[in-house]
């Protein structure tokens, strides 16, 4: 089993539409989560840490599910400019820095 | 707009090359990171330096070799390199310490091995 999975899409979507993405990961001790956003042929940009309780940013909602392993986001109102590519990232246990990508989920949101 | 930095964007080398990839982070972080990612993969880690001290390396081929000269600069050494090293090779940086490890990443180097 791979450390951390995503569905890699794409998932088309018109604007308007909501979506949510999962990612599993398989180090019960893992202790930290991301999702970043990729643009086609740039660097992958933070978009939220996830946190236990759940957090919101305007449109995106990320939640863990510690039980079941795994870290969810979910856009609201989709926009055309929200078409990327979504990667999690999950960090595992003990003091170092290394911190594991999915293969990431691509979004495409049609006009 | 990012406040790592990396130069150059694009690079062309011949395996024979000697060439150095840079990076500068001006976010007070003291962990930083070399990754490589292929086209639709993911980063995948290359080494992590903390404190300016080299303390993850993924078992990546000595043709690559990090240097970390002071808290805020990073620079991969390229040599000899083959054609299925092209890629675009990010810089990262993030706290060392505490709960806060979310990293940021410089816009990366495009590197094409001829």
């Amino acid at each position: 089993r791979k450390e951390v999975e995503q569905d890699p899409g794409p998932f088309n979507v018109p604007e308007g539409a909501t979506v949510a993405f999962n990612c599993t990961y398989s180090n019960s001790a893992s202790q930290s989560f991301f999702w970043y956003r990729q643009d086609c042929r740039k660097e992958p940009k933070l978009l939220m840490s996830v946190y236990s309780s759940g957090n919101e940013d305007g449109r995106f909602t990320a939640q863990l599910n510690r039980a079941s392993q795994y870290i969810s986001l979910l856009i609201r109102d989709s926009k055309l400019s929200d078409s990327a590519t979504y990667l999690c990232a999950v960090k595992g246990s003990g003091g170092y820095q290394k911190v594991t990508f999915g293969t990431g989920t691509k979004l495409q949101v049609i006009p | 707009d990012t406040e790592v930095t990396q130069t150059p964007k694009h690079l062309v080398m011949g395996m024979t090359n000697k060439k150095s990839l840079k990076c500068e982070q001006h976010m007070g972080h003291r962990a930083m990171y070399w990754y490589k990612q292929k086209a639709k993969k993911p980063p995948e880690l290359m080494f992590v330096y903390s404190y300016e001290k080299l303390s993850i390396n993924e078992s990546v081929p000595s043709r690559f070799s990090p240097e970390c000269p002071n808290s805020s600069l990073l620079n991969l050494h390229l040599h000899a390199l083959q054609p299925e090293d092209s890629a675009l090779y990010l810089c990262a940086s993030s706290q060392a310490r505490g709960t806060d490890y979310e990293q940021y990443f410089g816009p990366g180097t495009r590197l094409t091995v001829t």
